[in-house]
Order: C-alpha cells, then structure tokens, then sequence
C-alpha cells in the first residue's frame, strides 16, 4: 500500500524553526518529485515547495522563499521541510504530496495525513 | 503567477443531483488542471487530473472537461460520500507555483 506518514509538528514561537518529516512506503520513492502543501485553519490549499527524484531540484512559493527547505534521504524514503523564521501566518496543517511530472504536467496523487504547526508566542 | 477562481463557492444539492463546478483560469492553462476532493480533517484526495482523465479507483460518476481558461467539474449522481469541499489546481507552472482554486464547498440541502 502507498502511504506517506508526516511528523514534526508543532506549537513553535515566532522567528523559531521546525523540520517536517514525511516517511514513504509501497512505492519507489526516488522516481518521483514530492510537494508540500499547508492550509491554514479554514482557509484553502497553498502549494509550499516541490523537489525532485533526486533531489537535485527544488522550487518554492515565493511567501517561503528564502526561509524553507525542502530536502530528501533517498536511501531513507523521507521528505524533509526545514522551517526556519516562522510567522504566524505559517500556522497550517503541512500535507507531503507524491507528484507525477509528465509531459509538462504534474498532479499529487498520494497525500499524507498532515501535521499540524502553530506558530505563536 | 496564474489565478484561479472557481464558481460557486458553495452549493446545496441533495443526492442523486448532477452537481456542476466551474474553474477559471486567468490565462490560458491548456489542460493543465486537476480536481482534488477533500472531506472535514482529511487530506485532499486526486479526483481528475489533466482536464479530464479521471484517477484510478475514483468512481465514474465525477467527470471534467474543458481546456484554455474554462474547467468544470461534473458529479452525475451526487452520492453521500461526495458532500465535501472540491479544489481545481493549474499545473502549466509545474515545476514552479502551481496553484489552487478557492475551492467549491457541497452540502446537503
């Protein structure tokens, strides 16, 4: 079974810093590029950051730029997001996604279950 | 960056309805646009990628169509399960900032 599980989350003061962790399973976790995904409480989905297979290429929104990480342990099956300078406005359920590029194209077809950071002092 | 808008924003059905959402994209995005459903504290789930090619498993009563700036989302035959809040999502950016819809929340009438 495909599965992807995150941990990391948690209540942080702003300016603080927090790694997410997302453990893969049932698949081959180095033929895909993987995302982050965050929604605020009541609020819609806001793609984070995407990196690829083998992480040699990495992309961010532009509100993380500069303060977030998206790194991978291929030999591990895990997706990491360092989170650093925290705001209040990074409080967010954070979801790791499996992303199949093709042809130009991409869709997140596995999502984890999320893991839940706030930041407030 | 690319917008996306999506109408209604939420809508009342009751089941055995055919539900139709819309999505519009502020440029042209081919048929670059997945439909994701999500239920209250689950993750969101991979309904219809590129336009109209329905994902494995998902039942064949949610179909999408549409190309250029102009997506829908049809449910034909609303089932219990499908009261939930539905998000469009443009991937012509992908690799970088591909963005979401502000999502279409079904309820029950």
């Amino acid at each position: 079974e495909v599965q992807l599980l995150e941990s990391g989350g948690g209540l942080v003061q702003p300016g603080g810093s927090l790694r997410l962790s997302c453990a893969a399973s049932g698949f081959t976790f180095s033929s895909y590029a993987m995302s982050w995904v965050r929604q605020a409480p009541g609020k819609g989905l806001e793609w984070v950051s995407l990196i690829s297979g083998s992480g040699g290429s990495t992309y961010y929104a532009d509100s993380v730029k500069g303060r977030f990480t998206i790194s991978r342990d291929n030999s591990k099956n895990t997706l990491y997001l360092q989170m650093n300078s925290l705001r209040a406005e990074d409080t967010a359920v954070y979801y790791c996604a499996k992303t199949r590029i093709s042809s130009g194209s991409s869709n997140m077809d596995v999502w984890g279950q999320g893991t839940t950071v706030t930041v407030s002092s | 960056d690319i917008q996306m808008t999506q109408s209604p924003s939420s809508l009342s059905a009751s089941v055995g309805d055919r539900v139709t959402i819309t999505c519009r994209a502020s440029q042209s995005i081919s048929s670059y646009l997945n439909w994701y459903q999500q239920k209250p504290g689950k993750a969101p789930k991979l309904l219809i990628y590129s336009a109209s090619s329905l994902q494995i498993g998902v039942p064949s009563r949610f179909s999408g169509s549409g190309s250029g700036t102009d997506f829908t989302l049809t449910i034909s035959g609303l089932q219990p399960e499908d009261f939930a809040t539905y998000y469009c999502q443009q991937s012509y950016t992908t690799p970088r900032m591909v963005t979401f819809g502000p999502g279409t929340k079904v309820d029950i009438k």
